[in-house]
């Protein structure tokens, strides 16, 4: 059974470029959540998704963003970027929604911003 | 809000030895509470997950603890290995849906 899927691996973008990334969850979970995580602040809950809507939201400015689709894949958008935004970005799938099971992780997405 | 600590920041033990990495949160209105342990540039790996109603889980040599009244939860792991060594998560799933999770414990277990 595949894990959770996330792409691309690694990416460098320059401040003001935006990033799309994306997540593809475990076969036949519904939930997709995606997390900031830097050394300084540690992880950070960004959004969730549950049956393509959002139900939860973190503590992040409008610039980013998410959406889900009808398979469950999803994609986090990091719109006028900086230098701040560079962190490794997480994305979690489960089966329902967050508060019932256990998480699963996906090996992450490396932004560096320049 | 929820706030999740995580004592100690970093814990270097000789290989066989048992350990304790404790977890404490602020907000005892939780769903669950699930441990993780995070490689150098890697993803998350789950190791236990606890709901509320429960006391402990264990798995292996693993064994996590819950106390939501007093807002505790530990990870006994015993007879420590040097693959043991990595970044200790907990997280706990609060009553606003959100997940929150503790800084980590470095762990480095030596041959």
């Amino acid at each position: 059974k595949a894990g959770v899927t996330q792409t691309p691996r690694y990416l460098i973008k320059t401040r003001g470029q935006q990033v799309t990334l994306s997540c593809s969850p475990i076969s036949g979970h519904r939930s997709v959540s995606w997390y900031q995580q830097t050394p300084g602040q540690g992880l950070q809950f960004l959004f969730e998704y549950f049956s393509e809507t959002q139900r939860n939201k973190g503590n992040f400015p409008g610039r980013f963003s998410g959406r889900q689709f009808s398979n469950s894949r999803s994609e986090m958008n990091v719109s006028t970027l900086e230098l701040g935004d560079s962190a490794l970005y997480l994305c979690a799938s489960q089966v329902g929604p967050t508060n019932t099971g256990e998480l699963f992780f996906g090996e992450g997405s490396r932004l560096t911003v320049l | 809000k929820q706030e999740v600590t995580q004592i100690p920041a970093a814990l270097s033990v000789p290989e066989g030895e048992n350990l304790v990495l404790n977890c404490s949160f602020t907000d005892s209105a939780i769903y669950n509470l699930q441990w993780f342990r995070q490689d150098p540039g890697k993803g998350l790996t789950s190791l236990l997950l606890i709901q509320s109603s429960q006391r402990e889980q264990t798995s292996g040599r693993l064994n996590a603890s819950l106390d939501k009244s007093s807002g505790r939860s530990t990870l006994y792991i015993a007879a420590s290995q040097p693959g043991d060594s990595a970044t200790y998560l907990c997280a706990v799933h609060g009553s606003n849906y959100k997940l929150t999770f503790g800084k980590g414990t470095l762990l480095t277990v030596n041959p």
